[in-house]
């Protein structure tokens, strides 16, 4: 069935310094999302990408979905302490309706 | 608008019980999806219910089983319980069928003991 991998897994990085997480599936997809989970909280929609090779920002967000909307990343610029959380990427396969979660990577900013 | 409710937010029992978790959408929406979170497997979709019908289903066993309301009010039950279905269960609201943007509501904590 499909598969949704992220990568890394967990990031420790200096505030200030920038971060990128990577999502890669074994399926082409039709679109995909990108949730963030703060510590102790529910995930909360960030995005979603729906063309091939499209590009979006927001603020120090950028996201990318690749030529082949098969993979994605989520680049942040200039980190701070309130990007701690976990980013999920989930993509949608085929226009099945299940959307297929990464397993997430994991944020920490130290100050 | 209020946001995705879910009732009870804390559960504990025991081994073979069974456990019926609520779940209100915001308002307007008519799907609501199910999903189990755990640290070994991450965010895994159970079912979404779309008009009170079952329109997609996760690789679950059949002791998982929801329904939805007219109101769009949603239940998730879960018979038999093992200890492994110890799990944060979110329930997630959207405006139309299918794999849309998702609004998550705080989850429920189930411990199986």
């Amino acid at each position: 069935g499909q598969q949704v991998m992220q990568i890394p897994q967990y990031q420790h990085v200096q505030e200030g310094e920038d971060f990128t997480t990577y999502c890669n599936s074994s399926t082409t997809l039709s679109n995909i999302q990108w949730y963030k989970q703060r510590p102790g909280g529910h995930p909360v929609f960030l995005i979603q990408l729906v063309k091939s090779g499209e590009v979006k920002k927001q603020k120090r967000l950028t996201f990318q979905f690749g030529e082949a909307k098969k993979n994605s990343s989520l680049h942040i610029t200039a980190t701070q302490t309130t990007d701690v959380g976990t980013y999920f990427c989930a993509g949608n396969s085929g226009n099945t309706g299940k959307l297929i979660f990464g397993q997430g990577t994991t944020l920490q900013v130290k100050p | 608008k209020a946001g995705v409710t879910q009732t009870p937010r804390y559960l504990i029992k025991t081994r073979g019980q069974q456990v019926t978790l609520s779940c209100s959408p915001i308002s307007g929406h008519r799907s609501v999806s199910w999903y189990q979170q755990t640290p070994g497997q991450g965010l895994q979709f159970l079912f979404e219910y779309f008009s009170e019908t079952q329109r997609n289903k996760g690789n679950f066993p059949g002791r998982f089983s929801g329904r939805q309301f007219s109101n769009s009010r949603s239940e998730m039950n879960v018979s038999t319980l093992e200890l492994g279905d110890s799990a944060l269960y979110l329930c997630a609201s959207s405006l139309a069928q299918g794999a849309n943007e998702q609004f998550f509501g705080p989850g429920t904590r189930l411990t199986v003991l």
